[in-house]
């Protein structure tokens, strides 16, 4: 059964203190993983998409990267408003038998 | 335009209730999609069109019904709803089926 599980679930922080969100995977024929944000009561809202294992993608204080089997997803010296969960969705499958899985997602809060 | 609208933001619907809400996209996108979403969950996925086609239906009650009247707007008609319909219903539209989705902000729906 397609899996995705993301750790830890939450994660509380002090303004400048890094650290790394992890999603671990087991799906069958992976087409590409993503990172979204979540604010409260507000659409997920996009960050990162990566197709490859090794291939890495950086967005001012966030940086995601891939293995065959997990991504993390680091946040370096993170502000204040970088509180919000953040969710990984896994493309899996091919040829009419596609499919989107969600991890539960990590609640971030940076504390100032 | 990067932008998915949805309409109303928030409903309040009593179980004998129609009613309907809505999601447009002006992105040229092929793929759109209905998420529900309760609260500390990740989203859930509903239906998906690709195509103005409905391609995907996860086993979702005939109380909720798809519309797709053309390729920027997507409808969800609501009848009989129950109380454990509460949530937040998220629109998403993508390029392509399941690649990167742009979410709307979401209606926020209580069934009383």
């Amino acid at each position: 059964e397609d899996q995705v599980t993301q750790s830890p679930e939450a994660l509380r922080l002090q303004e400048g203190e890094s650290s790394s969100l992890n999603c671990s995977y087991t799906v069958s024929g992976l087409r590409g993983l993503f990172w979204y944000r979540q604010d409260p009561g507000k659409g997920p809202e996009f960050l990162f998409t990566l197709y490859s294992a090794g291939e890495e993608k950086e967005k001012e204080r966030l940086k995601a990267t891939l293995t065959k089997k997990e991504s993390f997803l680091h946040i370096t010296a993170p502000k204040p408003e970088d509180s919000a969960t953040y969710l990984c969705a896994v493309q899996a499958g091919q040829g009419g038998s596609e499919k989107l899985v969600f991890g539960k997602g990590t609640k971030l809060t940076v504390n100032p | 335009d990067t932008e998915v609208t949805q309409t109303p933001k928030h409903l309040v619907m009593g179980m004998t209730n129609k009613k309907s809400l809505k999601c447009e996209q002006h992105m040229g996108h092929r793929a759109m999609y209905w998420y529900k979403q309760k609260a500390k969950k990740p989203p859930e996925l509903m239906f998906v069109y690709s195509y103005e086609k409905l391609s995907i239906n996860e086993s979702v009650p005939s109380r909720f019904s798809p519309e797709c009247p053309n390729s920027s707007l997507l409808n969800l008609h609501l009848h009989a709803l129950q109380p454990e319909d509460s949530a937040l219903y998220l629109c998403a539209s993508s390029q392509a089926l399941f690649q990167r989705q742009f979410f709307g902000p979401g209606t926020r729906l209580t069934v009383l």
